[in-house]
């Protein structure tokens, strides 16, 4: 099977624009987290969708808003970019089944604020 | 709210011999998912290992051990003849239900040395 697929896997934008990345799952795996990764505050969880549903979310602004698709896609979206924005994010989707929890991550899209 | 605490930001093992890495969790629940992650500097995060909670066996994947204290809230990585390859941020981590998010540690930076 193929892996978690991202894309774009660098992204360059300036303060103020928006931004849409996209992540295409396992086939079979309904389940699409996104986290963010940044050196100073690590891997954080931004929010999961499950079936087209969000199912959890994360402690971020709401300029972070997430999407699925009935094929299991997902799109991340950020709307007014700050420059802290700056971070490597990182989708993950998991099955269901007898292995709760075990994610499967993609490369990542590097995005840069300037 | 769940927590996740890896007291060792960097660690350095030489080639051949065994090193520990230290995780400790905040929780009130008596079921739940401990993981370990790798993520090597091309920065595909991979599943390391995991446990259940309920499992008292520790679990094992080849070099790749585990010391689960439940009591102590503790889970640490034991990695037995390291390998240049396993040079890799390492990340632990715990999800309270499968249907749950995951919460991510710090992580511990490892260095193996030739």
């Amino acid at each position: 099977k193929a892996g978690v697929t991202q894309t774009p896997r660098y992204l360059i934008k300036t303060r103020g624009q928006q931004v849409t990345l996209s992540c295409s799952p396992i086939s079979g795996h309904r389940s699409v987290s996104w986290y963010q990764q940044t050196p100073g505050q690590g891997l954080q969880f931004l929010f999961e969708y499950f079936s087209e549903t969000q199912r959890n979310k994360g402690n971020f602004p709401g300029r972070f808003s997430g999407r699925q698709f009935s094929n299991s896609r997902s799109e991340m979206n950020v709307s007014t970019l700050e420059l802290g924005d700056s971070a490597l994010y990182l989708c993950a989707s998991r099955p269901s089944g007898n292995t709760p929890g075990t994610q499967y991550f993609g490369p990542g899209t590097r995005l840069l604020v300037l | 709210a769940q927590t996740v605490t890896q007291s060792q930001p960097e660690m350095s093992v030489q080639e051949a011999e065994t090193v520990t890495l230290s995780c400790t969790y905040d929780t009130s629940e008596s079921n739940y998912y401990l993981f370990w992650y790798k993520q090597p500097p091309s920065r595909q995060m991979i599943l390391v290992i995991r446990q259940e909670a309920y499992k008292q066996q520790n679990a094992t994947e080849n070099r790749f051990s585990v010391n689960f204290q439940k009591a102590a809230k503790s889970f640490s990585l034991k990695i037995s003849d390291s390998q240049l390859g396993d040079t890799a941020m390492y990340f632990c981590a715990f999800m309270k239900t499968s249907y749950d998010k995951v919460i991510f540690g710090p992580g511990t930076s490892l260095s193996v040395i030739p």
